[in-house]
Order: C-alpha cells, then structure tokens, then sequence
C-alpha cells in the first residue's frame, strides 16, 4: 500500500499569504493519479486539483498543483478567508488500492 | 441536478450491521463506479472500496475485506454499503463518492454529503 504522507501537520497563516502544502509519497505515484481536496468543517470534500495539477472546474487560479514521482505541491498564492481549511493529498494505485494523506489544516494566524 | 443523497444518521449497537444507501441522480448511475469513504471524528479520509453499478463488481480495502458489503439497484440509481460486526471505532461519517476516469485521469468529483454512524452499546 501506498503511504501518502502530508506536511505540515497544521499551517497557521494570514489572509493574503501564500501556503505551501506538500504531500510525499512512499512509492512513486502516477501523476495522473495525484488528487487534492479541500474539506470544511462538517461539509463533505471537494475536489481541488486531478492528474497532479489540473484544476476541477471552479477552483480560483491561486490553487496551483505540481510535482512528480513521489512528492507533490499544493500551493495557495494568496489566501482568502475561505481557504482556511484542511487539505488532503490522494492517490489511485492498482488493484485498486486508493489512499488519502492524513491532512493539512490551514488556520488563520 | 446532478448530485448523490445519502441516508440519514444512524445509532447501532456493537456487534449489529448498518446499511448506508447513496442516490444518485443528475447522470447516468451505471457510467461511474462509486466508492465509500470513511471519517471518524476528527481524523482524516479512509477509502473502504467500490462498486461498478454497471456490472456490480466490487473492490475492498483489505482492512474492511469480510465485514462490507457494496451492492447497488440499477432501477433507482442507488449504491448501498453494509457493514457488519460493528464496533465503537466504527463510529464515522460515511461518505459516497463518484470516481470519476476521464482523459486518463482519475479522481472523485462527486461527494455525499455523508451518512453519521454512531456505535454505541
């Protein structure tokens, strides 16, 4: 099983900053099979980013996706106010064997 | 309206099995395999497994493989997922997704908006 692991744990930063997200991978993963949501607090996921570093429809151009191989980047250029939530990096793998990382929570600093 | 409804809360004692359905409507139910989540309070996603509503074929996470069961009807566009032997770590909010392959990629664009189950004795 592929192991996706997120970093930071917790980010705490202010509306207009920009937010690195990084999510690592224990094996190489298909960048075609890289995933990114957004969740809410009592609001089910959101499909942010697919295939590594297409946005799904709309999703404002400040979320930006990237990497390859085993680590991948979600970057928020300038974050607003509705942005401060968690993140969660996902993979698709044979079998199928489908895993999430354990999250990245945006707070406001 | 394209969208998935799931079924409301459920409270079950340790030991029973509870059945989540999910609804689709808005597109073609048979065209998109659909997929379980899990999320026990404040913890992060699980992927339980999938079901192709088309042929009922199904794939399990390992960790779930004897103890759920994904079936669907065709006829109301609905996907269920049962789980037995339920235990005090169950207690999640279970999700349905569509998974979604499209130009080579893959990813679930489609979310319930989860179904509570609280096991509690």
């Amino acid at each position: 099983e592929i192991v996706l692991t997120q970093s930071p744990g917790t980010l705490s930063l202010s509306p207009g900053e920009r937010a690195t997200l990084s999510c690592r991978a224990s094996q190489s993963v298909s960048s075609s099979y890289l995933a990114w949501y957004q969740q809410k607090p009592g609001q089910a996921p959101r499909l942010l980013i697919y295939g590594a570093s297409s946005r799904a429809t709309g999703i404002p151009d400040r979320f930006s996706g990237s990497g390859s191989g085993t680590d991948f980047t979600l970057t928020i250029s300038r974050l607003e106010p509705e942005d401060f939530a968690v993140y969660y990096c996902q993979q698709y793998g044979s079998s199928p064997q489908i895993t999430f990382g354990g999250g990245t929570k945006v707070e406001i600093k | 309206q394209v969208q998935l409804v799931q079924s409301g809360a459920e409270v079950k004692k340790p030991g029973a099995s509870v059945k989540v359905s999910c609804k689709a409507s808005g597109y073609t139910f048979t065209g998109y395999y659909m997929h379980w989540v899990r999320q026990a309070p404040g913890q992060g996603l699980e992927w339980m497994g999938r079901i192709n509503p088309n042929s009922g074929g199904t794939n399990y996470a390992q960790k779930f493989q004897g103890r759920v069961t994904m079936t669907r009807d065709t006829s109301i566009s609905t996907a269920y997922m049962e789980l037995s032997r339920l235990r005090s770590d169950d207690t999640a909010v279970y999700y349905c997704a569509r998974g979604t392959t499209e130009l080579g990629y893959w990813y679930f664009d489609l979310w319930g908006r989860g179904t509570l189950v609280t096991v509690s004795s």
